[in-house]
């Protein structure tokens, strides 16, 4: 079947400008990650959400950034008055359990580049 | 701040030869998950070894697991050019989210 999806795959735009990022995860998968990847690092955990439950927000590193996932399915990720610090890469990844580290899918990631 | 942290940060070997890559880690973990990722982009997940494990196979990988040295290693038998790649470790404190380490970057010469 079809992997995680994520659109657009690149996206420049300008210091302070809003921007939206979009992931499809795999049908079924009931845990939905969001992590960034700045060059050359590691990955950097932003949310997670889980079915109905409160999403977990606590890597969100300000409040410029936001997501939500709508049925249950796909999620934004919004980024408010863009920052150059934050280009990078926007990686989803979805599993189909969200049990105590279950096997991560990711997606192909958005690279978002702020001028 | 990272929970994993590879080494060494790159390795370059010849294409045949095994690649060894370490992961070290600060508090206890349900599991270590190992990725690999090209060009920049979307990980790959290779292996999972769970903290009551202690050495784990999958083709041509083998991961090991010290718990009380807090620490894991990756080893890719009879390298190929396409092992090269970035390989992250990842661990699992309780919570669902995954914490990553640097990563290393594994270059295989032809």
């Amino acid at each position: 079947g079809a992997g995680v999806s994520q659109s657009p795959s690149n996206k420049v735009t300008e210091k302070g400008k809003d921007v939206e990022l979009r992931c499809d995860p795999i049908s079924g998968h009931t845990a939905l990650y969001w992590y960034r990847q700045s060059l050359g690092q590691g990955l950097e955990f932003l949310i997670y959400f889980q079915g109905n439950s409160a999403p977990d927000k606590s890597g969100l590193p300000s409040d410029r950034f936001s997501a939500e996932r709508t049925g249950g399915s796909v999620s934004t990720l919004t980024i408010q008055r863009t920052q150059q610090e934050d280009s990078a890469v926007y990686l989803c990844a979805s599993s189909l359990l969200p049990g105590k580290g279950s096997e991560q899918y990711f997606g192909p990631g958005t690279r978002l580049t702020v001028t | 701040s990272q929970q994993g942290e590879e080494d060494p940060q790159a390795l370059s070997i010849q294409e045949g030869e095994n690649a060894t890559m370490n992961c070290s880690y600060k508090t206890s973990i349900n599991n270590l998950q190992w990725y690999r990722q090209n060009s920049g982009r979307g990980l790959v997940h290779l292996i999972l070894i769970r903290s009551n494990e202690r050495e784990k196979h999958s083709g041509r990988l083998r991961v090991t697991l010290d718990t009380s040295k807090k620490s894991s290693s990756l080893l890719i038998t009879a390298s190929r050019a396409a092992d090269t790649a970035s390989y992250f470790c990842a661990t699992n404190q309780g919570a669902q989210k995954l914490v990553f380490g640097q990563g290393t970057r594994l270059t295989i010469n032809p």
